[in-house]
């Protein structure tokens, strides 16, 4: 069935290091791809999107291109801050329903 | 525009109760969906509707089950609670077959 697979967390980082998170998905059909971010205590906040192959999704200086050749979306970001630790889920559509298929989260954790 | 609604935020119940929680889409999204967080199964999906109508349902049991009123609130149910269904249920709106966007969450703990 369809799927998502992250990389396992938690990622732990410096201050302005570099960041990728790993995200592929099954390829069934033309899905979109999602990534969306949890802060303690709170739902998620959707980051970027993504609705077709090699579209870029941005926000806040994070970015990921949709790979149809290697069915991947994996999530980058320059110079990571502190305030972005929190676990971020990537998520595909599904055919003719919104269902997303959620992948297991990566925990982020910054330290100045 | 506000955003998704869930109430209450925080709820606990004992082994055997019922328990129901609400969610008010943001204005104009007619599909609600819900989903389970929990830390051993992830976010696994509850169901959804649009339009009152049930499109979609995941592999729970009967004693999960929800609806959609005329003005796209919804509300799911659960009945007989069992310590494992201890979680954060999320619910999430969209225009239908669209993005979705997320609500704060219901902690509900069974005890």
């Amino acid at each position: 069935g369809d799927s998502v697979t992250q990389m396992e967390g938690p990622v732990t980082l410096s201050e302005e290091a570099f960041l990728t998170i790993n995200c592929t998905y099954t390829a069934t059909g033309y899905p979109s791809l999602f990534w969306y971010v949890q802060y303690p205590g709170e739902g998620l906040q959707l980051l970027l999107k993504a609705t077709k192959a090699d579209d870029k999704g941005s926000n806040k200086g994070f970015e990921a291109t949709y790979r149809k050749e290697t069915t991947s979306f994996h999530l980058e970001k320059g110079s990571v801050q502190v305030s972005d630790s929190a676990v971020y889920f990537c998520a595909r559509s599904s055919y003719n329903t919104d269902k997303l298929i959620f992948g297991t989260g990566t925990r982020l954790q910054v330290f100045p | 525009k506000a955003g998704v609604t869930q109430t209450p935020r925080y709820l606990i119940k004992t082994r055997g109760q019922q328990v129901t929680l609400s969610c008010s889409p943001i204005s104009g999204h007619r599909s609600v969906s819900w989903y389970q967080q929990t830390p051993g199964q992830g976010l696994q999906f509850l169901f959804e509707y649009f339009s009152e109508t049930q499109r979609n349902k995941g592999n729970f049991p009967g004693r999960f089950s929800g609806r959609q009123f005329s003005n796209s609130r919804s509300e799911m149910n659960v009945s007989t609670l069992e310590l494992g269904d201890s979680a954060l249920y999320l619910c999430a709106s969209s225009l239908g077959l669209d993005t979705q966007y997320f609500g704060p969450g219901t902690r509900l703990t069974v005890l």
